[in-house]
């Protein structure tokens, strides 16, 4: 069974740009979740998708992230203008009921 | 709300020996899963051991197993023969399940095995 697919693996921008990132859960998770992780600290949940609709998006940054679940399989998350405090590991994970979260390696962001 | 507390941030075992993890959390909820993760220095988060609340017994697997006190609210996670691949970042984590599988992550626990 294939896991969790995130791109890219790694991405320097710099403050005021844009960047998008991608995640392909595994097939039939329903569930999906976007996790910010800054160094030393465990992942903030971001935005938390139940096939195409948001189940909880209390801690997205509105004014300057996004995220869509296009048709209920991919997803992806966009920071737009990017800001030094947005450097971070974001991660992508997906599951079933009771199964845990099944998380990718991650995109590794990096703004100066 | 959902809370998950490791008041441990840092704990180093000698290679072989045995340690424990503390996790605590807080819930109204009587169904719920807990899980214990290990993020390596590689970042990727990878699921250890799950416990199901309405199962008394409590998980193992090979090495790792788990203290589940569902009235103390108590989640410790217990490595056995400690090797120095077990060195990581370790999570505990919380799961309910009647409001869409929202998950709660603890602030983790940084182990470090010795040689």
């Amino acid at each position: 069974e294939a896991g969790v697919a995130q791109s890219p693996r790694y991405k320097i921008i710099e403050k005021r740009q844009s960047v998008a990132f991608w995640c392909n859960p595994i097939s039939g998770h329903a569930t999906l979740y976007w996790y910010q992780q800054i160094l030393g600290q465990g992942p903030k949940l971001l935005i938390q998708f139940q096939n195409n609709g948001v189940v909880d998006d209390s801690q997205l940054p509105k004014d300057r992230f996004s995220a869509e679940r296009l048709k209920g399989v991919d997803s992806t998350l966009k920071i737009q203008p990017a800001k030094l405090e947005d450097s971070a590991v974001y991660l992508c994970a997906s599951s079933l009921v009771g199964w845990g979260a099944f998380f990718g390696q991650g995109t590794r962001l990096t703004v100066v | 709300a959902q809370t998950v507390t490791q008041s441990q941030p840092e704990m180093s075992v000698q290679e072989a020996e045995t340690v424990t993890l503390s996790c605590t959390y807080d819930t109204s909820e009587n169904n719920y899963y807990l899980f214990w993760y290990k993020q390596p220095p590689s970042r990727q988060m990878i699921l250890v051991i799950r416990q199901e609340a309405y199962k008394q017994q409590n998980a193992t697997e090979n090495r790792f197993s788990v203290n589940f006190q569902k009235a103390a609210k108590s989640f410790s996670l217990k490595i056995s023969d400690s090797q120095l691949g077990d060195t990581a970042m370790y999570f505990c984590a919380f799961m309910r399940t009647n409001t869409g599988n929202q998950f709660y992550f603890g602030t983790g626990t940084s182990l470090t095995v010795i040689p």
